[in-house]
């Protein structure tokens, strides 16, 4: 089983700070997505990584593929509460795409 | 602009009744995904079709649980027989081609009650 890792788990903030949320696997990804979902909505997809060392920038959202392609990172700056919701890291390339259980941001104003 | 359209958004059913979830891919898009979602999890995946062919089933149970993607037509889930423990949001996505990075696009999902 090809199992995605995200942490933390849940992570509550104020407004203003930064952070960063992680996704690894023990194999290696032939590619990497992130997405964000709002309560009662589907994932939106946010950004695609495929190369080791990529680094990946959507206005105060940078996201970053490890040189193995073994991890991502994903950081906010100055988060807002607009950034509220979970953020989802999937693999890709294979034909079971499969997702990692989420990190539940919260960004209280 | 018609992304992936699921209905319905909402489906209440009785225990042992039959629920039948839709899902109309992207224009283009030849490949859909079947997930279910629990509150505060993440995606757990169900099945993977092609038009007319299931690709990857093994995340769907082999008791209750169907899913179709005829020629014409949305994509089929089907639960026969439902139960509480089936109660969840089933999202849809779809994606143009296999061998693609992966990217899929979701529905807003359809959200089953089980009573």
């Amino acid at each position: 089983t090809q199992l995605l890792e995200q942490s933390p788990q849940f992570l509550s903030i104020q407004e203003g700070e930064n952070l960063t949320v992680y996704c690894n696997s023990s194999s290696v990804f032939s590619s990497l997505q992130w997405y964000r979902q709002e309560p009662g909505e589907g994932p939106v997809l946010l950004v695609t990584v495929v190369t080791g060392g990529e680094v990946k920038k959507l206005k105060r959202l940078t996201f970053q593929f490890g040189d193995a392609r073994k991890d991502s990172s994903l950081h906010i700056t100055a988060a807002q509460p607009g950034d509220t919701g979970l953020y989802l890291c999937q693999r890709g390339g294979s034909e079971k795409l499969v997702f990692g259980k989420g990190t539940k941001l919260t960004v209280n104003p | 602009n018609a992304g992936v359209m699921q209905n319905p958004r909402h489906l209440v059913r009785r225990r042992g009744q039959e629920a039948r979830l839709r899902c109309s891919p992207m224009k283009g898009h030849s490949h859909v995904y079947w997930y279910r979602q629990l509150p505060e999890e993440g995606l757990k995946f169900m099945v993977y079709l092609q038009k007319e062919n299931i690709i990857d089933e093994s995340g769907m149970p082999k008791e209750r649980f169907s899913a179709e993607f005829p020629k014409e037509g949305p994509s089929i889930l089907r639960i026969q027989q439902v139960v509480r423990g089936d109660s969840a949001a089933y999202f849809c996505a779809s994606s143009p081609k296999q061998g693609a990075t992966g990217e899929l696009f979701f529905g807003e999902g359809s959200r089953l009650t089980v009573l």
